[in-house]
């Protein structure tokens, strides 16, 4: 079974618009989830952490774990072009070394 | 800012043939991590490396693979005999700890096999 499962997108919207992006994790005993962010051709950019369940907010991102229904989300306000990028999310699950990825979900923002 | 550093950025061979793909992590990073990612697909854990040794691997990493740290600066992922199905986007990671760190990722080899 999959550590966590991402829908692909793609994902379009106009500038200035919430993007709302979710995964699913497999294990309820997971604790630490992260998103990266990838542009065309580079490698994955950490962007957010959080740990266990609730919310963090940095800047424009917040990033939330629902335990209960097995959900992490990341949600981008005030969307620029510059957001348009390909966002993965990830946990180690009970690995100390390895990160397990979703399949990465690619976000257009459209100016 | 530090930075994990790969060469080559595009790397073409022939089947069979072995490569080497390079990686600089981070200068006071210990724990060093190759990925893969096939195009169009997700990004997938390859091998982890700590002291010198193999400290976590996948069912991906054949004997095919090997990593080595040959000096204290370098760390390398060698496939003996290139296959078709090795043509992918190869990551370089490293994190000052385990567990929880940030892996920082370089910015990758594409590898092409012909």
């Amino acid at each position: 079974q999959k550590e966590v499962e991402q829908d692909p997108g793609p994902l379009s919207v106009p500038e200035g618009a919430i993007v709302s992006l979710n995964c699913t994790y497999s294990n309820s005993a997971f604790q630490y989830f992260m998103w990266y962010r990838q542009y065309s051709r580079k490698g994955p950019e950490l962007l957010m952490y959080t740990y266990s369940s609730g919310n963090k907010e940095d800047g424009r991102f917040t990033a939330q774990v629902d335990k209960s229904s097995k959900y992490i989300s990341l949600f981008i306000r005030d969307s620029q072009p510059s957001d348009s990028a390909t966002y993965l999310c990830a946990t180690p699950g009970f690995s100390d070394y390895k990160l397990s990825f979703g399949a990465g979900t690619t976000v257009t923002v459209r100016a | 800012e530090p930075e994990v550093t790969q060469t080559p950025s595009h790397q073409v061979t022939q089947m069979g043939q072995e490569v080497i793909l390079r990686c600089v992590p981070i200068s006071n990073h210990l724990y060093f991590y190759w990925y893969r990612q096939i195009l169009g697909q997700k990004v997938e854990f390859l091998v982890s490396f700590y002291n010198n040794e193999i400290s976590e691997k996948s069912e991906i990493f054949d004997d095919q693979f090997s990593v080595e740290r040959p000096d204290g600066s370098n760390f390398t992922l060698k496939i003996r005999s290139t296959k078709l199905e090795d043509s992918a986007m190869y990551f370089c990671a490293s994190t000052a700890g385990v567990g929880t760190d940030t892996q920082y990722f370089g910015p990758g080899t594409r590898l092409t096999v012909l």
